[in-house]
């Protein structure tokens, strides 16, 4: 089946610093990715759907500002948090599709200190 | 209205039970319906498509009703490794491959 790769699995900051996560299909080119959060006991939000090429397209309620989606190619995705808060911890999981099904990257962990 | 909703449990069965999940979703221009399980800290992984004629996949069988908004999960002669939380995700209309989740049920089969 297709592979979706993330970078990093989980990562500790501090308040105020940026980070950015990767999101890579390994053995297929997605010109689609999807950026979705989960909180502890809640369910997957979708937060930007990731366009090659193009602007990410970003779901109600979502800064665009604060969350940076770069997808320079058919195989890369980037989610930039900026200026990183407590309340950003999440676990952050990307996603790309094809032949109809929906493959799931690993996830990435962010705890915010 | 959430978009999906669920049971949330959690639902402890035997080894061996059959248990059954239920789920509505809100909007009636979805055409995809699937069953994903996610275990603790991990990414979800697809379980089952829904089709709306029903499937079933081994131990395990899906349901549709379009009319109702309705899908459901019946799970027979559960294993340990059962042991999960099930996610009843719905496509997101002319999104391409935009899914939107329920917020899970959570299953824990004991010995």
């Amino acid at each position: 089946g297709a592979v979706v790769s993330q970078h990093p699995s989980w990562v500790i900051c501090k308040s105020g610093t940026s980070v950015k996560i990767e999101c890579r299909s390994l053995d297929f080119q997605a010109t689609t990715m999807f950026w979705y959060r989960q909180f502890p006991k809640q369910s997957l939000m979708l937060m930007a759907t990731s366009n090659e090429g193009s602007k990410a397209t970003y779901e109600q309620g979502v800064e665009k500002d604060k969350f940076l989606i770069n997808h320079a190619s058919l195989t890369l995705s980037t989610l930039t948090v900026t200026s990183a808060h407590p309340e950003d911890s999440s676990f952050y999981i990307c996603s790309a599709g094809i032949y109809g099904e929906q493959y799931f990257g690993p996830g990435t962990r962010l705890t915010v200190t | 209205r959430k978009e999906v909703e669920q049971d949330p449990g959690p639902f402890n069965v035997p080894e061996g039970a059959t248990v059954a999940f239920n789920c509505t979703y809100s909007n009636s221009a979805s055409q995809s319906f699937f069953w994903y399980r996610q275990d603790c800290r991990k990414e979800p992984k697809l379980l089952m498509s829904v089709y709306s004629s029903g499937n079933e996949d081994g131990r395990f069988t899906a349901q549709l009703n379009r009319a109702s908004q309705y899908i459901s999960l019946l799970i027979r002669d559960s294993k340990l490794s059962d042991s999960a939380t099930y996610l009843c995700v719905v496509n997101v209309p002319n999104s391409g491959y935009a899914l939107n989740f329920g917020k899970g049920t959570s299953l824990l089969v004991t010995p």
